[in-house]
């Protein structure tokens, strides 16, 4: 089976920096994704990693090491915005399904 | 580029009743497209594959008989919830397949309350 674990809250102050991890066992694997997800809306996405190594786009940042099974999101200057939801999701390979982690919800605080 | 819509955006209906919700790519093609659904405070699940011209391809759990899934042109699929039963209430959300074969581009969701 699949098995994609994130911790389900987390909560920051505005303007610190948050890390959220993401572990996966997966029968395959053809990438991973973070997707921002607010209340009611659908997921946008944020980054992709298919190589070891750290990806930055601006305050966000994801990290993949594909022999540990393992990746992070790491936001920065964190604004009041940023409170959402945060969805690990895998490419398993098999015709580009993904399966989603259970989510971390983020609640940025003054 | 690569925005997916969904129709309607939400929708109330009668127990015993049936859906329809559709997922149109606006601005590409799209061969293969998901439908996933929602729970509150809950992860995407994915309900099946979509793909165009042949039968969709079901979850395990997810029953084919009740989910109709129809992909007729490369620009829209529709997902039928038929017989719907409060239990079916839920935030339902599509996406397509990029050109990359990897990126999937999200419609923004349908939330189904069935009374």
């Amino acid at each position: 089976g699949q098995n994609i674990d994130q911790p389900t809250e987390m909560t920051a102050t505005e303007g610190a920096i948050v890390q959220i991890n993401c572990t996966y066992q997966t029968s395959g694997f053809n990438g991973l994704f973070w997707y921002q997800q607010h209340a009611g809306e659908a997921p946008t996405f944020l980054s992709y990693n298919v190589l070891d190594g750290l990806e930055e786009k601006g305050r966000f940042s994801s990290f993949l090491s594909r022999s540990k099974g393992y990746s992070y999101l790491l936001l920065k200057e964190l604004q009041m915005k940023d409170s959402a939801s945060y969805l690990c999701a895998v490419n398993t390979g098999t015709a580009s399904k993904l399966t989603f982690g259970t989510g971390t919800r983020l609640q940025v605080t003054l | 580029g690569a925005v997916v819509s969904q129709h309607p955006s939400w929708v109330i209906c009668k127990s015993g009743t049936s859906v329809k919700i559709e997922c149109r790519s606006l601005d590409f093609q799209a061969t293969t497209m998901f439908w996933y659904r929602q729970f509150p405070k809950q992860s995407l699940m994915l309900m099946a594959t979509s793909n165009e011209g042949s039968k969709a391809t079901y979850e395990q759990g997810v029953e084919k008989d009740k989910f109709l899934i129809n992909h007729a042109s490369l620009t829209l699929s529709t997902l039928t919830v038929t017989s719907a039963h409060p239990e079916d209430s839920s935030f339902y959300i599509c996406s397509a397949l990029g050109a990359s074969d990897h990126e999937q581009f999200f419609g923004p969701g349908t939330r189904l309350t069935v009374l």
